[in-house]
């Protein structure tokens, strides 16, 4: 049973603090990991995507990938109330290249207060 | 606007009903998907049409039925709901196997 695995949290952080949410997976041959931030009653809605080992950079978000130790994680910078959300993390395996298959984590819950 | 978008947004029905769910993306994408994310907020594939063609079916009860008329639309169709059917589903899209955005999502809710 290939699995994605994230605290559920939540994880509380005081406003321009850097949020660290972790994730990691058991399929060693997986190629695709992507971040959805998903608000209370609302639908996910994709933050970041990356696909290689190392750092990738948008605005306040990083998503950092290290498939030796079969690890994601996103950093949050100055994070801010509106961040506070369920963060999902999801993975597409080496065998759903060709069919799209996310597998998603249980989420974590992230709560900025001011 | 451009988005993937479904109806209805909430669906409350008895057990032993049969009830649809309509998926529409305007996007250009080649992919669909069902989703279902229960109580516990799990998201879970359900389904996915490329161009027509399911290519993903999931272990789900032979009670939900996809159709894809063509590659804009996916609807599913569930059979004499359960209790446990209740859930949120959400349709999402992607050009290829590539970021998938999802849709506003549907909530059942089986009295």
């Amino acid at each position: 049973q290939k699995e994605v695995e994230q605290n559920s949290g939540p994880l509380s952080v005081p406003e321009g603090a850097i949020a660290s949410l972790n994730c990691t997976y058991s399929d060693r041959g997986s190629q695709s990991f992507f971040w959805y931030r998903q608000y209370s009653g609302k639908s996910p809605e994709l933050i970041m995507s990356i696909y290689s080992n190392g750092d990738k950079e948008d605005g306040r978000f990083t998503a950092q990938l290290n498939k030796a130790s079969q690890y994601v994680s996103l950093l949050i910078r100055d994070s801010q109330p509106s961040d506070s959300a369920t963060y999902l993390c999801a993975v597409k395996d080496r065998g759903s290249s060709n069919t799209g298959k996310l597998i998603f984590g249980q989420g974590t819950t992230l709560q900025v207060k001011p | 606007d451009t988005a993937v978008s479904q109806t209805p947004k909430y669906l409350v029905t008895q057990m032993g009903n049969d009830k649809s769910i309509k998926c529409e993306q305007n996007l250009g994408h080649d992919t669909m998907y069902w989703y279902k994310q229960d109580s516990k907020k799990f998201l879970k594939i359900m389904f996915s049409y490329n161009n027509k063609e399911l290519i993903i079916n999931e272990t789900v009860p032979n009670r939900f039925s996809p159709k894809s008329p063509d590659k804009a639309h996916l609807n599913l169709h569930i059979n004499s709901l359960e209790l446990g059917d209740s859930a949120v589903y959400f349709c999402a899209s992607s050009q290829q196997n590539n970021e998938q955005f999802f849709g506003p999502g549907t909530r059942l809710t089986v009295l």
